[in-house]
């Protein structure tokens, strides 16, 4: 079973503050994905990566930056965090492309409040 | 740019019947792949199965199963026997097959409540 470790699992910063999110998967992924999930929009991706040093932009990526250090380790930055950031923050993985290559795992999340 | 939508925002039922989630996507390729994930009460987001467009027969996994309708762009899911840790939300979602089309656009989800 792949395994997705995000932290922090809570964070409450103020606006203008500045936020990093940590996900680490120790499956030796390809693929590695940030998605936020707010009531009313389901899950949208914010920033991808195939690889370390890789960076690909998602559907909503406004107001984020991401990191692929290793390929285990992918960070979301928020340096000017504002309120409609406010949301509930996931980290995926998959191995890649194919059957069942591009299952995504999911960590448990982060639940950024942004006051 | 593909689009899926889910319009059922939530649905209950009885144990032990059968539901279906519906769910109709938007693509202008004619190779792509469709999947569904749920989400648990506490957060935790796992795969259940998935469709790709080229197969006809529908995918079948322990109590889920697919009713792929590729004329009407349209992939339910058919959950039988319901139990009452099938509560959940189910996302649907699909990825093009086309190159660096690397990512799932998700639908917004349906709750679905399992009652006694």
């Amino acid at each position: 079973e792949a395994a997705v470790t995000q932290s922090p699992r809570n964070k409450v910063t103020v606006t203008g503050g500045n936020v990093t999110l940590s996900c680490r998967q120790t499956n030796s992924h390809n693929y590695m994905y940030w998605y936020r999930q707010d009531t009313g929009h389901g899950l949208r991706l914010i920033h991808y990566s195939y690889g370390a040093g890789n960076l690909q932009i998602g559907d909503v990526p406004d107001g984020y930056k991401a990191t692929r250090t290793t390929q285990e380790d992918f960070f979301l930055l928020l340096e000017l965090a504002s309120p409609s950031q406010t949301s509930l923050y996931f980290c995926a993985s998959s191995e890649g492309r194919g059957a069942t290559a591009e299952t995504l795992y999911f960590g448990s999340g982060t639940r950024l409040t942004v006051l | 740019a593909q689009k899926v939508t889910q319009t059922q925002t939530s649905i209950s039922v009885v144990e032990k019947t059968t539901v279906t989630m519906d769910c109709v996507y938007e693509t202008r390729d004619s190779s792509y792949f469709l999947f569904w994930y749920k989400q648990t009460a506490s957060g935790e987001i796992v795969f259940l199965i998935r469709q790709d467009s080229y197969k006809k027969e529908n995918a079948t996994v322990g109590h889920y199963s697919l009713n792929f309708q590729k004329p009407k762009s349209s992939i339910g899911l058919i959950i039988t026997a319901t139990q009452i840790e099938d509560s959940a939300v189910y996302f649907c979602a699909m990825r093009e097959d086309t190159e660096g089309a690397d990512r799932l656009t998700f639908g917004k989800g349906t709750q679905l409540i399992i009652q006694p």
